[in-house]
């Protein structure tokens, strides 16, 4: 299991919208709806932020969202804010080699 | 609401089993979910370990398959993650975290982890 394509780093300024896409294959992020999306600061545990493609947990605040086109899916934070930035990582369901989970290398985000 | 601790111990030398526990809290894992083990090297993104469904169905990343046994203890609502023969490479901050996904009794499919547990730092080292 290969492990999904993500920028290493992405920066934004307070206020401003960017987004980190999460290129996969047909057997993963093209094949299924089943993308979802974590936030990790330093020496924290990841937050689920995303999940299924574009739905967000209760509490997640409603500037992260996400979507998906072929194999690729990404996460818009909209009106960036210091608190966000953090290392991103997706992740999906993938059908090669067997069942099974893969992520992204991760994003670093820093807000400028 | 649902809590997850990993425990276990913090050194482990070269060549020997890596053995984890994750105690579940606000919830009982005999009811349903899968459970999962995913690690982070430091400095490094996340890597999937496995997963145990409730009844017991283990799936395994094909990468650690030969090395990896996850077992759930309903009665003590927990579940277990063992890695045979590890390197310095397998050095990494462990974690346990409740997983969505559908059973289709041949396989399963994965969704989300949530909630997860703090992580636990594993170093191998002689």
């Amino acid at each position: 299991q290969s492990a999904l394509t993500q920028p290493a780093s992405v920066s934004g300024s307070p206020g401003q919208s960017i987004t980190i896409s999460c290129t996969g294959t047909s057997s993963d992020v093209g094949g299924y709806n089943y993308v979802s999306w974590y936030q990790q600061h330093p020496g924290k545990a990841p937050k689920l932020m995303i999940y299924d493609v574009s739905k967000r947990p209760s509490g997640v605040s409603n500037r992260f969202s996400g979507s998906k086109s072929g194999n690729t899916a990404s996460l818009t934070i909209s009106g960036l804010q210091a608190e966000d930035e953090a290392d991103y990582y997706c992740s999906s369901y993938t059908s090669s080699s067997t069942f099974g989970v893969v992520f992204g290398g991760g994003t670093k985000l820093t807000v400028l | 609401q649902v809590q997850l601790q990993e425990s276990g111990p913090g050194l482990v030398k070269p060549s020997e089993t890596l053995s984890l526990t994750c105690a579940v809290s606000g919830y009982s894992i005999s009811s349903g979910y899968y459970w999962g083990w995913i690690r982070q090297p430091p400095g490094k993104g996340l890597e999937w370990i496995g997963s145990i469904y409730h009844s017991g169905s283990t799936y395994y990343n094909p990468s650690l398959k030969s090395r990896v046994t996850i077992s759930v203890d309903t009665s003590k609502n927990q579940f277990s993650l063992k890695l045979s023969s590890v390197t310095a490479a397998d050095t990494a901050v462990y974690y346990c975290a409740r997983q969505e996904g559908y059973y289709y009794g041949s396989g399963s499919y994965f969704y989300w982890f949530d909630p997860w547990g703090q992580g636990t730092l594993v170093t191998v080292s002689s």
